[in-house]
Order: C-alpha cells, then sequence, then structure tokens
C-alpha cells in the first residue's frame, strides 16, 4: 500500500524567509499524482500545488514550488518569502491512477513576524 | 461559483446513533469523496462517488455507509456511532474521476459522539 511520510511535524519560518517541507513516499506504481494541501484554522483543505508523476519538470505557483525526486520518492515544498498568511497545517498527499488517495500526517508551519 | 458545501457543520450525536452528513459539490462536478479527519489517524479517505456508484472505498467498517444522488450530491451515514467515530469528516469533489484532477474540499462537518 501506498504511504505518505512527513518527518516535521512542526516547522517555524521567519517572515519574508524560504522554508522547506518535507514529504516522502511509497509506491510501486509508475503513474500518480502528488499534491500539497494547505489546511488553516478553518479546516478547509486548500490546495497549494500539484505535480504529475510523468512530468520532470517541477511545479510551481507564484511562492510555492516543489522539489520532485522520483527516483528518491521525495517530494518537498519550498516557501519563499513567507508570509504570515502561510501559517498552516500542510498536508502532502498521494493520489494513484485508481484514485487510492493518501495524506501524510501533516506539518504545522508557524510564520513568526 | 459557490464551493463544496457540507451540512451540518456542527453535531453532537450519542453513541449507537447513527448520523447522515451531506455534501453539495461545485456545480458542474460528478465526483464526490470523504474523508475523515482525526489527531490520532489524521486524514483518511473513506469512499468515492461519481454517477450514483460507489467507485473507491477506504478501509472503514461497513457502519461507513454513503449514496450519491443523481444531482451529484452525496450523503454519508455513520450508523451505531462510536466514540472513535468523532471526527471532522470532509467532503471534496472533482470534475470526474481522473485522478489528476484538483480535488476541492469543504469546511467539514464536525462530529462529536458522547
Amino acid at each position: 500500500a501506498q504511504t505518505v511520510t512527513q518527518s516535521q511535524p512542526e516547522m517555524s519560518v521567519q517572515e519574508a524567509e524560504t522554508v522547506t517541507l518535507s514529504c516522502t513516499y511509497d509506491t510501486s506504481e509508475s503513474d500518480y499524482y502528488l499534491f500539497w494541501y494547505k489546511q488553516p484554522p478553518s479546516r478547509q483543505m486548500i490546495l497549494v500545488i500539484r505535480q504529475e508523476a510523468y512530468k520532470q519538470q517541477n511545479a510551481t505557483e507564484n511562492r510555492f514550488s516543489v522539489n520532485f525526486q522520483k527516483a528518491a520518492k521525495s517530494f518537498s515544498l519550498k516557501i519563499s518569502d513567507s508570509q504570515l498568511g502561510d501559517a498552516a497545517m500542510y498536508f502532502c498527499a498521494y493520489r494513484s491512477a485508481n484514485n487510492d488517495m493518501r495524506f501524510g500526517a501533516g506539518t504545522r508551519l508557524t510564520v513568526k513576524p | 461559483k459557490a464551493g463544496v458545501t457540507q451540512t451540518p457543520r456542527y453535531l453532537i450525536k450519542t453513541r449507537g446513533q447513527q448520523v447522515t452528513l451531506s455534501c453539495s459539490p461545485i456545480s458542474g462536478h460528478r465526483s464526490v469523496s470523504w474523508y475523515q479527519q482525526t489527531p490520532g489517524q489524521g486524514l483518511q479517505f473513506l469512499f468515492e462517488y461519481f454517477s450514483e456508484t460507489q467507485r473507491n472505498k477506504g478501509n472503514f467498517p461497513g457502519r461507513f455507509s454513503g449514496r450519491q444522488f443523481s444531482n451529484s450530491r452525496s450523503e454519508m451515514n455513520v450508523s451505531t456511532l462510536e466514540l472513535g467515530d468523532s471526527a471532522l469528516y470532509l467532503c471534496a469533489s472533482s470534475l470526474d474521476l481522473f485522478s489528476g484532477n484538483t480535488i476541492y474540499f469543504g469546511e467539514g462537518s464536525w462530529l462529536t459522539v458522547v
């Protein structure tokens, strides 16, 4: 079964600085999708960024980018120029071709002013 | 365009009772999935519905069931509630069954079992 591991329960970053959240996953499949979701205190999950496994190019969305290492099964999220509004729980998620979706345990990000 | 709407937002039930949660997907979305979020187990996939048929199911007991209506609205039901069923239940919708689609989540239904 696929598993998703986020080894950092908590991370802290100074406002305007850069932070990287780690995620590794285990799968025997070659076709899948990876996502980072943000869950603020309101609890609504918001998509931050997605990556297709067949694409070698790392996805980027404004201040958010990923480092996707397929062979290493690693999918880290880099947040540049961190803002106070970035403070939230961040979940890494894996979705297989048959829609089996797994989430990591989450990383709580604190942004210090 | 309205997002995913879940009702009720908060509810308290007694052990042994049953509960029904409702989810209205984003207009035009035909796939609805449900997730349970607890501090101990994290986010776990419950099931996914498309065209009124359950397409995928997570590892949950038969007390957890769901259905989807012709307008894509979905309900999930938990029977014979246990204390451990206390959780945030999240509904999500996407256009169809394509696994690369973005999944949009609702704000969740907080269930407390006492």
